[in-house]
C-alpha cells in the first residue's frame, strides 16, 4: 500500500517570494506522482506529474517538482509566487502497474499575502 | 468538452433522507471515481469504475452508501439514510483508457450538509 505525508499543513508567504510544499511518499513499488491544485469551491486540476526521466518536472503557473527516489520525496517549488497562487495543493501517488487508486496527501494550504 | 459535470452543487437535508449526488464524465472517458474531501480525513476514494463496472468499492464507509454506472456517460451516489457525518464536498472524476499516467479531470463538486 501506498502513503503520502504533506508536512506543512498550511505555508503562508509573501508575494513574490519563493515557496516550498513538502510531500514524502511511501510505497513498496515504484510509483508515478503527481501534484494538483484546488482552489477555492473547485474541483482539483493537475500541475504537475512525474512518470519517467528526467527528475526535474515543470509544471502549469511556473511550478516545478523534483523527485528524490533515495529520499522518497516530491518535493514542489515556484521561485516567486503571486496573490493567484493561493489555493490548497495535494500530491498524491499511483503504483505502477497496480490499479488505478491514486493515494492523496492531506494537502497544504498556500496563502499568499501582499 | 464542458469537463465533469456534477449536480447538485449543494445539497442540504435532513438526517435520515436519501440523497442523490449525480456525475456525468468527459465523453469518451472509461473510467470514473467518486471521492469525499472533510477537513479531518482529506480526499478518500470511495469507489471507481471502469467501462460502468465498479472495479474497486473498498473506500465506501457501509452500507448506507451505493453508488452505480448505469451508462457511460452517468454515475450517482446515493446515501440512505444520510447522517451528519456524511456531510462533505463529493468529487466525481474521470479518465480515458489507457488509465495509467494519465491525469484525473475533477467536476467542481458537491458540498452536502446533512442536519
Amino acid at each position: 500500500a501506498q502513503s503520502v505525508t504533506q508536512l506543512d499543513s498550511q505555508v503562508p508567504v509573501f508575494e513574490e517570494a519563493p515557496v516550498e510544499l513538502r510531500c514524502n511518499y511511501s510505497s513498496s513499488v515504484s510509483v508515478y506522482l503527481f501534484w494538483y491544485v484546488q482552489y477555492p469551491n473547485q474541483g482539483l486540476q493537475l500541475l504537475l506529474k512525474y512518470l519517467s526521466g528526467s527528475t526535474l518536472v515543470k509544471g502549469i503557473n511556473g511550478f516545478e517538482a523534483e523527485f528524490n527516489k533515495s529520499q522518497t520525496s516530491f518535493h514542489l517549488r515556484k521561485p516567486s509566487v503571486h496573490i493567484s497562487d493561493t489555493a490548497e495543493y495535494f500530491c498524491a501517488v499511483l503504483s505502477q502497474g497496480g490499479s488505478e487508486k491514486l493515494v492523496f496527501g492531506k494537502g497544504t494550504k498556500l496563502t499568499v499575502n501582499p | 468538452d464542458a469537463g465533469v459535470i456534477q449536480s447538485p452543487r449543494h445539497e442540504v437535508t435532513e438526517m435520515g433522507q436519501e440523497v442523490t449526488l449525480r456525475c456525468k464524465p468527459i465523453s469518451g472517458h472509461d473510467y470514473l471515481f467518486w471521492y469525499r474531501q472533510t477537513m479531518m480525513r482529506g480526499l478518500e476514494l470511495l469507489i471507481y469504475f471502469n467501462n460502468n463496472v465498479p472495479i474497486d468499492d473498498s473506500g465506501m464507509p457501509e452500507d448506507r452508501f451505493s453508488a452505480k454506472m448505469p451508462n457511460a456517460s452517468f454515475s450517482t451516489l446515493k446515501i440512505q439514510p444520510s447522517e451528519p457525518r456524511d456531510s462533505a464536498v463529493y468529487f466525481c472524476a474521470s479518465i480515458p483508457t489507457p488509465g495509467q499516467r494519465n491525469e484525473q479531470y475533477f467536476g467542481p463538486g458537491t458540498r452536502l450538509t446533512v442536519t
